[in-house]
């Protein structure tokens, strides 16, 4: 079964609103990464945040992860329409588990 | 400049055929994966490859082996494509498998139809 799910699967909100995509995964891990895909492009690494760590910022994007609950959660703020596209988290233990992705509309 | 390459970006062919599809990273890395994104965007590691030795093998047909001429290559070979194999396949590089330093550079997919 997948390690890593995301939740929503999609997600459609106006341009300056906030964005909150939730990932679940199984196993225990060594970090939680968090990627971008636009329509029809390979991914691109967005940030990481390791096991020992809760929270972690990069510009707009602010990411919490709870071990506890095995879970992580990736809050886009003040989203633009540029910011549509599909988002995945990954999960590493031994190897590297993606999820199916959240597909993000912001709508201008 | 790009950092890591793939051809083609598309290949349509007939079931039974045999293709290839090649991967380039001029990064300097150490790792290179191979990754299925299937219709429903679930993104599969296949292989990964480090200092040219396959380190990770997920459940794929035998059907399927890469094959690294130099740390910098990463090609994927299909024999006998099946209907099954239609998606969408990654390449990707990180400078090594080791926790820190495992952040993964994607290749832009190549779009495998086939008939």
């Amino acid at each position: 079964s997948q390690q890593g799910e995301e939740d929503p699967q999609a997600l459609s909100i106006q341009e300056g609103e906030n964005a909150t995509m939730n990932c679940s995964y199984k196993t225990s891990i060594n970090n939680l990464q968090w990627y971008r895909q636009n329509s029809g492009r390979g991914l691109v690494h967005l940030i990481l945040i390791r096991s020992n760590e809760r929270e972690k910022h990069s510009g707009r994007l602010r990411v919490t992860l709870d071990t506890s609950k095995k879970s992580s959660s990736l809050l886009i703020t003040a989203s633009r329409a540029a910011d549509t596209a599909s988002y995945f988290c990954a999960t590493r233990s031994k190897e590297f588990y993606f999820g199916s992705g959240t597909k993000l509309n912001v709508k201008p | 400049d790009t950092a890591v390459s793939q051809t083609p970006k598309y290949l349509v062919t007939q079931m039974g055929n045999d293709k290839s599809i090649k991967c380039e990273q001029n990064l300097g890395h150490d790792t290179m994966y191979w990754y299925k994104q299937d219709s429903k965007k679930f993104l599969k590691i296949m292989f990964s490859y480090n200092n040219k030795e396959l380190i990770i093998n997920e459940t794929v047909p035998n059907r399927f082996s890469p094959k690294s001429p130099d740390k910098a290559h990463l090609n994927l070979h299909i024999n006998s494509l099946e209907l099954g194999d239609s998606a969408v396949y990654f390449c990707a590089s990180s400078q090594d498998l080791r926790e820190g330093v495992d952040t993964q550079y994607f290749g832009p997919g190549t779009r495998l139809t086939v008939l």
